[in-house]
């Protein structure tokens, strides 16, 4: 079945620097969707991608869609403490009704 | 306007127990889901359900029955309990397969 992994597991960076995290699935995505879970919350969406190459921006966060749609991005320009949590991506497969496969996630921590 | 709601937030089962987890939503979606998420595992799809009387298996659905009698309520059954069943659960919803899902602020349950 699909499979979506996710790197790095952890990060701690220092407030200022930037962070990114990888995703990758074993097969080709309709699209892709970008949680973040605050420690002790739910997952909140962020944002989904459908397009080969894609690139969305929010305030300070920038997600990709790989050309082949089997890899994608999240990149944190200048973290901020608010940032912290874990980030999961979610794909779906590109074949009639196709659930939601999570990414393993990356957990970052932001110290001041 | 509630969105997505579960009770109970906290259980602590004894080995054999059962119980229900439920779910309601006030949001007219049809998809519902279930997902337990276990440290560096992500989030896992134990049941979903397309529309009102429909249900259908996950990822890891062993150990748990699902209903979905009324649009708005999809349960999650436990009929006895284990261990390896000690996870936070997390219900969520979305319009259809092509959307966001939306989560609930879980459940934590604990199988001793």
């Amino acid at each position: 079945g699909q499979q979506v992994m996710q790197i790095p597991q952890y990060q701690h960076v220092q407030e200022g620097e930037d962070f990114t995290t990888y995703c990758n699935s074993s097969t080709t995505l309709s699209n892709i969707q970008w949680y973040k879970q605050r420690p002790g919350g739910h997952p909140v969406f962020l944002i989904q991608l459908v397009k080969s190459g894609e690139v969305k921006k929010q305030k300070r966060l920038t997600f990709q869609f790989g050309e082949a749609k089997k890899n994608s991005s999240l990149h944190i320009t200048a973290t901020q403490t608010t940032d912290v949590g874990t980030y999961f991506c979610a794909g779906r497969g590109n074949t009639g009704f196709q659930k939601l496969v999570f990414g393993t996630g990356t957990r970052l921590l932001v110290s001041p | 306007n509630a969105g997505v709601t579960q009770t109970p937030k906290f259980r602590v089962l004894k080995t054999g127990q059962s119980m229900t987890l439920l779910c309601a939503q006030d949001m007219n979606h049809e998809y519902m889901y279930w997902y337990r998420q276990d440290p560096g595992m992500g989030l896992r799809l134990i049941h979903y359900s397309v529309g009102e009387g429909t249900t259908a298996k996950g990822e890891v659905p062993d150990g748990y029955n699902v209903s979905r009698l009324k649009k708005q309520n999809f349960l999650l059954g436990l009929e006895s309990a284990a261990p390896s069943q000690t996870s936070v659960y997390f219900c969520a919803t979305d319009r259809d397969f092509s959307y966001e899902q939306y989560f609930g602020p879980g459940t934590r349950l604990t199988v001793t």
